[in-house]
């Protein structure tokens, strides 16, 4: 498995439901983001972690909650949210130096109804 | 608040045809990306640049990297169906905040 990856790839969910996003990243980057991508309109950034420590958070409301448990892996759990956070969410890795670009997963299609 | 202009926002030509769109913003960055997006997809990296006044070729694709910094250019030679996709342009300003721009929509005709 190489570059970054996402699952599921696809989530429909109540507004009850309580789930999880993965991202795996396989390029030896330390830092990690989440990003939520809504139809004609910029990427938002959501969460960044560094070195697993966070080190933005985007005034994003309490019910999405990241993880970053080592430097490969962070999670994004999701708890009573609203038909209005429907959207693809994407998840990309950097190295911390440089010209530190960012390398995108597939992303994961949510569907809240 | 940081913005980056991106245009046109859409564009759909003949195959063959050439075609520029262009990022710009107030911030100065450190260093920019451009990305394509296919449907269903994440973006995916097509080049980096770093250099005021700098300019790569990727096959039929140019990237140029304003004097100043502010602003970026993307020129496709010769368009073909294969290029449709989102392109987006993204500003690194430091820290970790990389500012993206809405995006421009191509569609190549065959």
């Amino acid at each position: 498995e190489t570059g970054v990856t996402q699952t599921p790839r696809h989530l429909v969910m109540g507004m009850t439901n309580k789930k999880s996003l993965k991202c795996e990243q396989h390029l030896g980057h330390n830092a990690m983001y989440w990003y939520k991508q809504s139809a004609k309109k910029p990427l938002e950034l959501m969460f960044v972690y560094s070195l697993e420590e966070r080190v933005e958070n985007n005034s994003v409301p309490s019910r999405f909650s990241p993880e970053c448990p080592n430097s490969s892996h962070l999670f994004l759990h999701l708890h009573t949210l609203q038909p209005e956070d429907s959207a693809l969410y994407l998840c990309a890795s950097s190295q911390v130096s440089g010209t530190d670009t960012q390398y995108f997963g597939p992303g994961t299609r949510l569907t809240v109804l | 608040t940081q913005l980056l202009e991106q245009s046109p926002q859409f564009l759909s030509i003949q195959e063959g045809e050439n075609l520029t769109v262009y990022c710009n913003s107030s911030s100065v960055f450190s260093s920019l990306q451009w990305y394509r997006q296919e449907p269903g997809e994440g973006p995916v990296l097509l080049v980096t640049v770093v250099t005021g006044g700098e300019v790569k070729k990727l096959k039929r694709l140019t990237f140029q990297f304003g004097d100043a910094r502010k602003d970026s250019s993307l020129h496709i030679t010769a368009a073909q169906p294969g290029d449709t996709g989102l392109y987006l342009c993204a500003g690194r300003t430091g820290g970790f905040k990389t500012i993206f721009g809405a995006g421009t929509r191509l569609f190549v005709k065959a």
